[in-house]
């Protein structure tokens, strides 16, 4: 069963502009979100996290924004670059294993 | 630090056959987790190992089976390959299982294809 969805195989946008890429989740007991890329012949590398107690949490040009009463989540990039083409992978865990999503592949033109 | 160490990179087996794949994690690192990755699946949970024991495992089929030895290294091993086996095999470790904050580091992974 896929507790956690990415309904968005793929994205493109415009260098500089925001990309958003979403996430739900079924499982209430979930209670730390990750979000993960990967490059291409590499494996996925953690990029920024939440924990379910909060509800935004920014790294740089990557915020992660967490709505638990529709257990959704979303990742904003701002600006984007073309660096940022990849898959985006979200992740949930509730201290146990951690569960994926499909992915999003995100395209950055110039 | 030397990251996550998988090998071989790539593997060719045959419908029937059974292939080990092995995992070298970061120094220090206990837990290990393994993935496999197809097209459209997104990352598939196989089973997680912590201090030779497995600790949590996901909905595959007795046909996939690992282990952990006394340096964390681990193996996992699929017997009576299927053409429906082919993927990408993704090894990740971390400090602390069932730590929120302590994020997966993956491999490069294992390509395996049956043919």
């Amino acid at each position: 069963d896929q507790q956690v969805k990415q309904n968005s195989p793929s994205l493109s946008v415009q260098e500089g502009r925001i990309s958003i890429l979403n996430c739900d989740y079924t499982n209430s007991m979930f209670d730390y979100f990750l979000w993960y890329k990967k490059y291409p012949a590499e494996g996925p590398t953690f990029l920024i996290s939440i924990s379910s107690i909060k509800d935004k949490n920014e790294d740089g040009r990557f915020t992660v924004f967490l709505n638990k009463s529709a257990k959704h989540l979303s990742l904003h990039i701002v600006p984007s670059q073309p660096g940022d083409s990849a898959v985006y992978f979200c992740a949930a865990t509730n201290n146990n294993d951690m569960r994926f999503g499909a992915g999003t592949r995100l395209t950055v033109k110039p | 630090k030397a990251g996550v160490t998988q090998t071989p990179r790539y593997l060719i087996k045959t419908r029937g056959q059974q292939v080990t794949l092995s995992c070298s994690p970061i120094s220090g690192h206990r837990s290990v987790s393994w993935y496999q990755q197809t097209p459209g699946q997104g990352l598939q949970f196989l089973f997680e190992y912590f201090s030779e024991t497995q600790r949590n495992k996901g909905n595959f089929p007795g046909r996939f089976s690992g282990r952990q030895f006394s340096n964390s290294r681990s193996e996992m091993n699929v017997s009576t390959l299927e053409l429906g086996d082919s993927a990408l095999y993704l090894c990740a470790s971390s400090l602390n299982p069932g730590q929120p904050n302590s994020p997966l580091h993956f491999g490069n992974g294992t390509r395996l294809t049956v043919t």
